[in-house]
Order: structure tokens, then sequence, then C-alpha cells
């Protein structure tokens, strides 16, 4: 069936760093991709998504970028603050009804 | 959270009790769903509903029913609630012509 891997974590960085948050994917289809992410105490919000080969979803300052040579979304910044201080889960729907499979989440600790 | 609404936001229940969640959304959302959310484990779906009358079973149903008597409502019941189900649900729906999921803000349950 169909799964998500991301990178364990805490990731902690200082402000200003480069984050990369790695996630692999196993589907049978083609399946649209996703990062989402929880501020603490709150629900999900969408952060970017792909639906295809080669698609860069952007948003915020991230990117990720749709590799299905290597079945990977990695997620990537150029200089994170401290706000961007959650956790981030990396998604995928493939299934009819745009049902979602999820990563276990991976938490970003920024400090100043 | 795209005007998905969940009550309440925290409960206490003892074994074997039983109660419902509820989830609303007034934009005419066909697609709902919800989840749960362990630590360290991502969300699982526990049901979807494609539209009002209908619904099917998602990764994690057993202790749950669900309900879509309206486009407006998706309610959770627990009928015998057990300490397993201590978690954070979230309700989620996806508006027309999109295919991502917005979430709302959650209900932490503890099963005592």
């Amino acid at each position: 069936g169909d799964s998500v891997t991301q990178m364990e974590g805490p990731v902690t960085l200082s402000e200003e760093a480069f984050l990369t948050i790695n996630c692999t994917y196993t589907a049978t289809g083609y399946p649209s991709l996703f990062w989402y992410v929880q501020y603490p105490g709150e629900g999900l919000q969408l952060l970017l998504k792909a639906t295809k080969a080669d698609d860069k979803g952007s948003n915020k300052g991230f990117e990720a970028t749709y590799r299905k040579e290597t079945t990977s979304f990695h997620l990537e910044k150029g200089s994170v603050q401290v706000s961007d201080s959650a956790v981030y889960f990396c998604a995928l729907s493939d299934r009819g009804y745009s049902t979602l499979t999820f990563g276990k989440g991976t938490m970003l600790l920024v400090s100043p | 959270n795209a005007g998905v609404t969940q009550t309440p936001k925290f409960r206490i229940l003892k074994i074997g009790q039983s109660m419902t969640l509820q989830c609303t959304q007034d934009m005419n959302h066909n697609y709902m769903y919800w989840y749960r959310q362990d630590p360290g484990m991502g969300l699982k779906l526990i049901y979807y509903s494609v539209g009002a009358g209908i619904t099917d079973k998602g990764e994690v149903p057993n202790g749950y029913n669900v309900s879509r008597s309206t486009t407006e409502d998706f309610p959770l019941r627990l009928e015998l609630a057990a300490p397993s189900q201590t978690s954070v649900y979230f309700c989620a729906s996806i508006p027309p012509g999109r295919n991502e999921q917005f979430f709302g803000p959650g209900t932490r349950l503890t099963v005592l």
C-alpha cells in the first residue's frame, strides 16, 4: 500500500540556516504530494503541493520538487526563522476521493 | 482552516462512555474526513465521506461510527470509549475544484 517516510526529528537549527527535511514515498499510481505544517496547539495548514512529476511547490520561502525517479519530495528553505518552528508533515494522495497518507512528521526547532 | 469548525476542543471521558465529536463546514464541501493524530505517528484516516448519505471506512475505523445526513455536518461517534482512543481528532474537507484538504482546529480527547 501507499506509505510516506520522513526523516526523524527533531531538527534543530539556528536562525538563517538552510533547511532540508527529507520525504520519500511509495505509491501504486501517480500521487499528488503535499507538505502540511502544524504549529503548537493548532491544526494542520497546507504549506505547498505538487500534482505531477517535476512540479515545484513553493510558499513562504519553502520549496519542494516532485521527483518521480527518486520518489521524493524534500522540503527546503534557504533561511529559517524562529517562527518556522513547527511540525512538518509530508503526505500523498493516490487513492480515490483524495484521501491522504501521512508521514510521521518532523519537528523543526529554530533558535535565535 | 477554510471554515471547518470542530467541537469540543477538549474532552475527558471515562472508559465505556460515549460521545460525539462535531465537525461542520458551511461552504458546501462534498468531501469530508476524520483523522486521529497520535504522538510521533502522523495522522491516520478513520472515516471519510464524499457527500450527504455516503460514508466509507479509512485505515483505522474500529470503535468509531459516522453519519452524513447533511452536506454541512460530519459527526464522529465513539460508542464505548477505550484508553486506546485517547488522541487528537481532526476533521478536514476539500473545497470544490481543489484537491487539498483543509483542517479544523482539532479535538483533544482523553479516555481514563
